[in-house]
């Protein structure tokens, strides 16, 4: 089955850029899907087909999708930006068509 | 407004079976599919299965680690995606979560039920 591989933390101090890649053979031929994640609660979509916003999601996120590697961009970090973050594809030619990355640790220094 | 709402878990013995439903409001539940994805505890997220609507059969999809154990059913009349879970495995203790299987991301999702498995 299709593999994407996320490095497991990211830090960064508020007001800065933190940035979340996720990694797929030929990742940037499929459409990736961004979640957030904050403790005890369920996934919200933050980005989807690779840089769309869903209605509610600040401009401050915003994705990018090329060759092996996709990634997810959080501008001016806020402290409520503090959550795991997972990637997601299709795979639909595979049996195992739901893909999730393994997931970002995001923190706020 | 679109909800989602997950019940049934609860605290089984490894072996045994659990039935959850996942209660959809809101949208045409028949025109969808559905998709339940699970998160052990301090775990990422896994995509169990998913079923398609009607209009494209009805037909399944599961990941490896359940596939043969599990079965995703739907009762379009009562706007149930339901998840059938047999022979579990102590390692099948998690949040279990449905969604609907939008495309272009996975915009709704219920809040989640709570399986243990033990002993």
């Amino acid at each position: 089955s299709y593999v994407l591989t996320q490095p497991p933390s990211v830090s960064v101090a508020p007001g800065q850029t933190a940035r979340i890649t996720c990694g797929g053979n030929n990742i940037g031929s499929k459409s990736v899907h961004w979640y957030q994640q904050k403790p005890g609660q369920a996934p919200v979509l933050v980005v989807y087909d690779d840089s769309d916003r869903p209605s509610g999601i600040p401009e401050r996120f915003s994705g990018s999708n090329s060759g092996n590697t996709a990634t997810l961009t959080i501008s001016r970090v806020e402290a409520g930006d503090e959550a795991d973050y997972y990637c997601q594809v299709w795979d639909s030619s595979s049996d195992h068509p739901r893909v999730f990355g393994t997931g970002t640790k995001v923190t706020v220094l | 407004e679109v909800q989602l709402v997950e019940s049934g878990g609860g605290l089984v013995q490894p072996g045994r079976s659990l039935r959850l439903s996942c209660t959809a409001s809101g949208f045409t539940f028949g025109d969808y599919a559905m998709s339940w994805v699970r998160q052990a505890p301090g775990k990422g997220l896994e995509w169990v299965g998913f079923i398609r609507s009607k209009a494209y059969g009805g037909t399944t999809e599961y990941a490896a680690s359940v596939k043969g154990r599990f079965t995703i059913s739907r009762d379009d009349s009562k706007s149930i995606a339901y998840l059938q879970m047999n022979s579990l495995k102590t390692e099948d203790t998690a949040v279990y979560y449905c969604t609907r299987d939008d495309r272009s991301g996975w915009y709704y999702w219920g809040q989640g039920t709570l399986v243990t498995v033990s002993s």
